[in-house]
C-alpha cells in the first residue's frame, strides 16, 4: 500500500463546478499535511496547509479527519486557472522528521469553459 | 530572479555517462533536497541534506550521488546514467526555522538513452 495515496483523476468540470479531492495516508503517526499545486511541465507549489480544525482560503477548504486518515480539498466556482495537477502531502515520519515529505501520485483536474 | 535555480533544465545523454545536475538557492535555506518524478508515481526523495555536508539518502538514492560543499548548493550526480534514470527532478528547500514548507526550483528533465 502506497503511503499516500489519491483519487487517480482526472477530473474535467464546467466553470463554476465544486470539486473535491480525497487522500488517504497509511501512517498514522503523521503530523503535518499539506495540499500543493503543479501546473503543467511546472515546479511543485504550496497550495494550503491542512489543520485538524479544517481551513478555508478564499474558494479552497482543507479538511483532515486523523481517525480515517483522511484529507480533502474542495474547490467552489472552480476557474479556467484552477487547472492543474493537486498533490495531497504527507510529512513523513521516520527520526527526527524535518520535513520530508511524502507526496501523492496527484489528481489532475481541468476546468472547461 | 527565481530563489531556486537548477542547471541544465533539459539533458540528454546516453547511458553509462557520468552527469551532474546543479542546484543553487538564495533564500538562505538551510535544508535541500532532490526529488524525481515519472507519470503515475508522484515525486521520490532521492537525497536531502539539513545542512552544510550532511547527506541523507532518501527513498531511491540507489544509482545517485549529492554533495553539499555550500549552504547555497545542493548537486545531485549519476554516476553512470541509465534509462530509467529518465525522469523529471526536481530541487527543493526548506528552513527549519519556519516550517515544514518546501520551495522548489524549475525542475530538470532528463533523458537517458
Amino acid at each position: 500500500r502506497k503511503e499516500v495515496e489519491q483519487d487517480p483523476g482526472p477530473f474535467n468540470v464546467p466553470e463554476g463546478a465544486t470539486v473535491a479531492f480525497n487522500c488517504t495516508y497509511s501512517n498514522s503517526a503523521s503530523q503535518s499535511f499539506f495540499w500543493y499545486r503543479q501546473d503543467c511541465r511546472k515546479e511543485p507549489k504550496l497550495l494550503m496547509s491542512v489543520y485538524s480544525s479544517g481551513n478555508e482560503d478564499g474558494r479552497f477548504t482543507a479538511q483532515l479527519n486523523r481517525a480515517s486518515q483522511y484529507i480533502s480539498l474542495l474547490i467552489r466556482d472552480s476557474k479556467l486557472s484552477d487547472s492543474a495537477t493537486y498533490l495531497c502531502v504527507v510529512i513523513g515520519m521516520t527520526y527526527n522528521q524535518g520535513g520530508k515529505l511524502i507526496f501523492g501520485q496527484g489528481t489532475e483536474l481541468s476546468v472547461k469553459p | 530572479d527565481a530563489d531556486v535555480t537548477q542547471t541544465p533544465r533539459n539533458r540528454i545523454t546516453k547511458t553509462g555517462k557520468r552527469i551532474m545536475l546543479e542546484c543553487s538557492q538564495t533564500k538562505g535555506h538551510d535544508r535541500m533536497y532532490w526529488y524525481r518524478q515519472d507519470p503515475g508515481l508522484g515525486l521520490r526523495l532521492i537525497y536531502y541534506s539539513f545542512d552544510v555536508k550532511d547527506i541523507n539518502k532518501g527513498e531511491i538514492s540507489d544509482g545517485y550521488s549529492v554533495s553539499r560543499q555550500a549552504q547555497a548548493k545542493f548537486s545531485l550526480s549519476l554516476e553512470s546514467a541509465i534509462p530509467n534514470q529518465t525522469a523529471l527532478y526536481f530541487c527543493a528547500t526548506s528552513d527549519s526555522r519556519a516550517g515544514e514548507t518546501q520551495y522548489f526550483g524549475p525542475g530538470t528533465r532528463l533523458l537517458v538513452l
